[in-house]
């Protein structure tokens, strides 16, 4: 398995709270992502990095920021959670940014927005 | 704007049945690959299977197998022979070559209920 953690697992917040969710890896990928799942409409993608400190804005990106300072670390904010934003998260890593590398995910992290 | 549809929200069959999941793709690239990834009842995303869109050539592995048609634009999956253990959600996936950074977009998905 691929070595990615994603922290915490569950996390109960309330509306306009600010929240960070963790992902860390152990394979020195260059790669990450960060996806949220939604019922009928699978995965979509939030942010991604290509390197340490370089991030690039997805599909569904509006209210929410990364960073990565570090290659085994990216961080997804939301500033001012909203119901909106209550889905499941999973974070990736690719090891080249070629597309034909499969992405490995993590096992999760399921947010409520209360 | 790349697109992938999988009509099939859910499919039931009882155990050794055959199951076909399709997938329809849209993109304006010529180069580009197709995913499936499994998720089971505990969550996880596995990455199954993929096909580049310059080989449209059939396989088959163990009891997966998969139907890649560039003409009609549908990368079609099938369990063969179906146990509990497949019982999951399957995702397909689509990641087009000029797209910087690999970004895949996904179905919404399929959910296989395999019967005892």
């Amino acid at each position: 398995d691929a070595g990615i953690t994603q922290s915490p697992r569950h996390k109960v917040t309330e509306t306009g709270t600010p929240v960070t969710l963790r992902c860390h890896q152990t394979e020195n990928h260059r790669y990450m992502y960060w996806y949220r799942q939604d019922p009928g409409h699978g995965l979509r993608l939030i942010h991604y990095s290509y390197g340490v400190k370089d991030t690039d804005k997805g599909e569904v990106s509006d209210g929410y920021s990364v960073s990565r300072s570090k290659t085994e670390d990216f961080l997804l904010t939301l500033e001012s959670a909203t119901s909106s934003q209550t889905s499941v998260y999973f974070c990736a890593i690719s090891e080249s940014g070629q597309y034909n590398s499969p992405l490995h995910f993590g096992n999760g992290t399921r947010l409520t927005v209360t | 704007a790349q697109k992938v549809t999988q009509a099939q929200t859910e499919i039931s069959v009882v155990e050794k049945e055959d199951v076909t999941l399709d997938c329809v793709y849209e993109t304006r690239d010529t180069t580009y690959y197709l995913f499936w990834y499994k998720q089971p009842p505990s969550g996880e995303l596995v990455f199954l299977i993929r096909r580049n869109s310059f080989d449209e050539q059939n396989e088959i592995s163990g009891r997966y197998s998969w139907n890649f048609q560039k003409s009609t634009s549908s990368f079609n999956f099938t369990i063969t022979a179906s146990q509990v253990v497949d019982s999951a959600v399957y995702f397909c996936a689509l990641s087009e070559a000029r797209a910087a950074g690999n970004k895949l977009t996904f179905g919404g998905g399929t959910r296989v209920l395999v019967k005892p």
